[in-house]
């Protein structure tokens, strides 16, 4: 049973650059959610897709947003990227019946 | 907001024991913890539903008290695979966002 999945492992982004980054879901598990992880800082969370929507989102900018789609993976985009945003970008998936939260391996996202 | 944990740091020598809390200024529904090694992903140990609730794995235990908005893990007889950055994650009512908390850095020496 493959876990949590993410893609790319590693990016090197210019400032001002998009980026999509991609999460697929542990099998059964229907909710996504994404977090930024600055070097040494606990994980920041930034939404929660479920059903193709987003429900929950912390306090980051619009430049961050998100899809899921109906296979239940999901996309982070960042827009116009700042040299704040290189961090690893984390993806826990869950059931939104149950409670449990598994994280892929991360993104390391560098913005130069 | 993000809830506190105390220590910030811990270091042990093999087979010691140590205790990280977590403390929260909401309500809680669940808390969760996790351990990080360098440059990998959180990993999942335990989630603690109800207030009072103790749960264990292994040598790792935990207790949550509801009324306090705290919980703390146990870590007994530990070992040098324990070593590692714990995270607390809870969950307030009427939210499913999982909060992490600000983290308590476990050292185990031989």
């Amino acid at each position: 049973d493959a876990g949590v999945t993410q893609s790319p492992t590693h990016l090197i982004k210019t400032r001002g650059q998009q980026v999509t980054l991609r999460c697929s879901p542990k099998s059964g598990h229907d909710t996504v959610s994404w977090y930024q992880q600055a070097l040494g800082q606990g994980p920041q969370f930034i939404f929660q897709y479920y059903e193709e929507e987003e429900r929950q989102r912390g306090n980051f900018p619009d430049r961050f947003s998100g899809h899921q789609f109906p296979n239940y993976s999901s996309e982070l985009n960042v827009n116009a990227l700042l040299l704040g945003d290189s961090a690893l970008y984390l993806c826990a998936s869950s059931s939104i019946s149950g409670t449990e939260a598994f994280f892929g391996q991360g993104t390391r996202l560098t913005v130069v | 907001q993000q809830p506190v944990q105390s220590p910030q740091a811990v270091i042990l020598r093999e087979g010691e024991d140590a205790v990280i809390n977590c403390s929260s200024s909401k309500a809680l529904y669940s808390v969760h913890w996790y351990r990080q090694k360098h440059g990998e992903a959180p990993v999942f140990l335990m989630i603690l539903l109800k207030g009072g609730e103790q749960k264990g794995h292994e040598k790792i235990s935990a207790s949550f008290n509801e009324k306090k908005q705290q919980s703390s893990l146990y870590l007994t007889a530990s070992q040098l695979s324990y070593s590692g950055t714990y995270f607390c994650g809870t969950v307030s009512y009427n939210t499913d966002k999982l909060i992490f908390g600000t983290g308590t850095r476990l050292q185990v020496f031989p």
